[in-house]
């Protein structure tokens, strides 16, 4: 079965460096998204990507963050400036259909922040 | 205000000890309710989706039902490969193309 999946599973890094957090989404999805979720907390939407383009963002999605689809199958996010605050598991997730379809999520990248 | 809120934080079984998981949800505009497993260190894996009060979709041990107002997960005579915790999500009409988490239910089946 086609699954998500992310590079590397653990990234360790120090405060104020970039990041860039690697998925390959199924391969005839168009959709696609990163979720994170902080140890102990809710899963929670970070941006949607589609034709090329963000179609939403939520209010964590600030400018030190950014995505981009560089060719027919990978999808990156990447944290400029890197915070304590965004140690977390991020979650690539793709699907077929758009609205109310089950995404498909990777396996996630642990971001350690030191 | 939580929109979706899961209940109980956290469950212990014993092997064969049926129990049901609750969903509540105070979204308008309902478009699909999505129940996910997620094992430790992994990402969600999608188990089912519920477009409308009154349905009903199983996967063996596994059965979710939908009411206007929560959604239940009901684990019949679960087996120790039935821990994990179990994400419930929204996606309404007002929240764009997202999914919208609740805080989910740790469930361990003890043999």
């Amino acid at each position: 079965e086609p699954e998500v999946t992310q590079t590397p599973s653990h990234q360790v890094t120090q405060m104020g460096q970039e990041v860039i957090l690697r998925c390959v989404p199924i391969s005839n999805h168009l959709y696609f998204y990163w979720y994170r979720q902080i140890l102990g907390q809710k899963v929670e939407f970070l941006v949607s990507f589609y034709n090329n383009e963000i179609s939403e963002k939520s209010e964590i999605f600030d400018d030190q963050f950014s995505v981009e689809r560089p060719d027919g199958s990978n999808f990156t996010l990447k944290i400029r400036s890197t915070k304590l605050e965004d140690s977390a598991m991020y979650f690539c997730a793709s699907t077929d259909e758009g609205r109310a379809s089950p995404l498909h999520f990777g396996n996630g990248t642990r971001l350690t922040v030191t | 205000e939580d929109q979706v809120t899961q209940s109980p934080e956290a469950l212990r079984l014993q092997e064969g000890e049926s129990s049901s998981l609750n969903c509540s949800y105070t979204v308008s505009g309902l478009r699909g309710l999505f129940w996910y497993r997620q094992d430790p260190g992994k990402g969600p894996e999608f188990l089912f989706t519920l477009y409308s009060a009154g349905e009903e979709k199983e996967k063996e041990r596994l059965k979710a039902t939908l009411t206007k107002k929560e959604s239940f997960l009901h684990i019949t005579a679960p087996k120790p490969e039935d821990s994990a915790t179990y994400l419930c999500a929204v996606h309404y009409k007002a929240a764009g193309n997202k999914l919208t988490f609740g805080g989910g239910t740790r469930v361990l089946v003890k043999p």
